[in-house]
This record gives structure tokens, C-alpha cells and sequence, in this order.
């Protein structure tokens, strides 16, 4: 069966710390990653995605995301985390459907 | 700003109630896709429409519907409520059966 998860539930950073968000899927097919942020009161808005070729992919707002397919893993990075930051992040994997992660709550202090 | 609208933007009503929720997909995009969020459950999947025709079915109640019309606008029905279906409704659209997805701004639903 088809899943997704996300290890760190909270996360909480100083500004200019650097962040790593971990995702990791199970699923025996090609898949199509995604990375979501959303932002207190809003909506779901699309940071990167990943379908082929170069598994390091870059999304909007300095976030970045590698695929690691021997590790079916498809984390999330940014070098040096801004206030603004402050959101919710969801992995999402389609397989044969679209799943996502429960989230990981980012909160970044001045 | 995705292109995708929703509304209402807030819903407040009673249980046992019946209520609709109207999604406007980004021009062009073909499929229109419904999820909760609610915090016990996170983002789950209800139901996909590609072109007026269901595709795929997720963890939908069956006191739950939705239908896309001709001019692929969505509505998701919500009868007989219950406290437990208060949470917020995503709509999201696509260009194709299975490409990437964008969100519209949801609707806050509240069953008192």
C-alpha cells in the first residue's frame, strides 16, 4: 500500500538556521513527489515538485528538495530559514493517487 | 492566488443539516479534487471529478456527494452533519487526470 510520512511533527528554528524537513514513502512504482506549504489562514500552495530527471529540484523561496529513490525519500531544505517562514509544510507522493503527510509545523523566531 | 475559488469562505450551521460547497477550478484544468483537513485527520482525500466524471474516491462518507457540472465547476454535498464534519474543505484543480494539483483558499465549516 501506498504511504507517506513526515518524522518531525514541530519543528522550531531561529532565523538563519538551516532546516531540513524529512518525507519518506513507501510505494513499488514510479512515483511524483511534492512539497506544499501552508501558511497560517491560508491555503495549500505548491513549493516544488519533482517528476524526472535532476532529483535535486528547486522551488520557490529558497526551498529545495532532493529525491533519494534508494532511500524513497524526498526531503526538504533551505539553508537559512527567514521569520516567514513560519508554516505548515506537507510531503505529498502520487502513485497511483496522491497521499499526503500529516505536515510538519515550522515555526521560526526572530 | 491559484485561480481556483471556493465559497463560501466560512459555513456555520447545526447538526443534522445539510449544506453545499461550491468550487471553481483554474481556467483550463479539467479535474477538480475535495479534501478535509480537520486536526485529528490531517489533509485527507475525498473525491476527484476529471471532465464531469468521477475518477477516484478517497475516504468519503457516504452522507457525502459531489458532482461537477458541464461548465466544470464542482459542488460537494454535506447532509445529515455531524460535529465531527467540522473542519476545513479544500477544493484543488489540474489540467489533466493526474498533474499537479492547486488549492483554493477552502471553506471553514462549523457543525454546532
Amino acid at each position: 500500500a501506498q504511504s507517506v510520512s513526515q518524522h518531525n511533527h514541530h519543528v522550531i528554528l531561529s532565523e538563519a538556521a538551516s532546516l531540513e524537513l524529512g518525507c519518506n514513502y513507501s510505494y513499488g512504482g514510479t512515483v511524483n513527489l511534492f512539497w506544499y506549504v501552508q501558511y497560517p489562514g491560508q491555503h495549500l500552495q505548491l513549493l516544488l515538485k519533482y517528476f524526472s530527471g535532476d532529483p535535486l529540484v528547486k522551488g520557490i523561496k529558497g526551498f529545495e528538495a532532493e529525491f533519494i529513490k534508494s532511500k524513497f525519500s524526498f526531503n526538504l531544505r533551505k539553508p537559512s530559514v527567514q521569520w516567514s517562514d513560519t508554516a505548515e509544510y506537507f510531503c505529498a507522493v502520487r502513485g497511483d493517487k496522491l497521499i499526503f503527510g500529516t505536515g510538519t509545523r515550522l515555526q521560526v523566531f526572530p | 492566488d491559484s485561480g481556483v475559488t471556493q465559497t463560501p469562505k466560512h459555513l456555520i450551521t447545526a447538526t443534522g443539516q445539510r449544506v453545499t460547497l461550491r468550487c471553481s477550478p483554474r481556467s483550463g484544468d479539467l479535474s477538480v479534487y475535495w479534501y478535509q483537513q480537520s486536526l485529528d485527520q490531517g489533509l485527507q482525500f475525498l473525491i476527484q471529478y476529471y471532465n464531469g466524471e468521477e475518477r477516484a474516491k478517497g475516504n468519503i462518507l457516504e452522507r457525502f456527494s459531489a458532482q461537477q457540472f458541464p461548465d466544470l465547476h464542482s459542488e460537494l454535498n454535506l447532509s445529515s452533519l455531524e460535529l465531527g464534519d467540522s473542519a476545513l474543505y479544500f477544493c484543488a484543480s489540474s489540467v489533466g487526470e493526474s498533474g499537479t494539483q492547486y488549492f483554493g483558499p477552502g471553506t471553514r465549516l462549523t457543525v454546532l
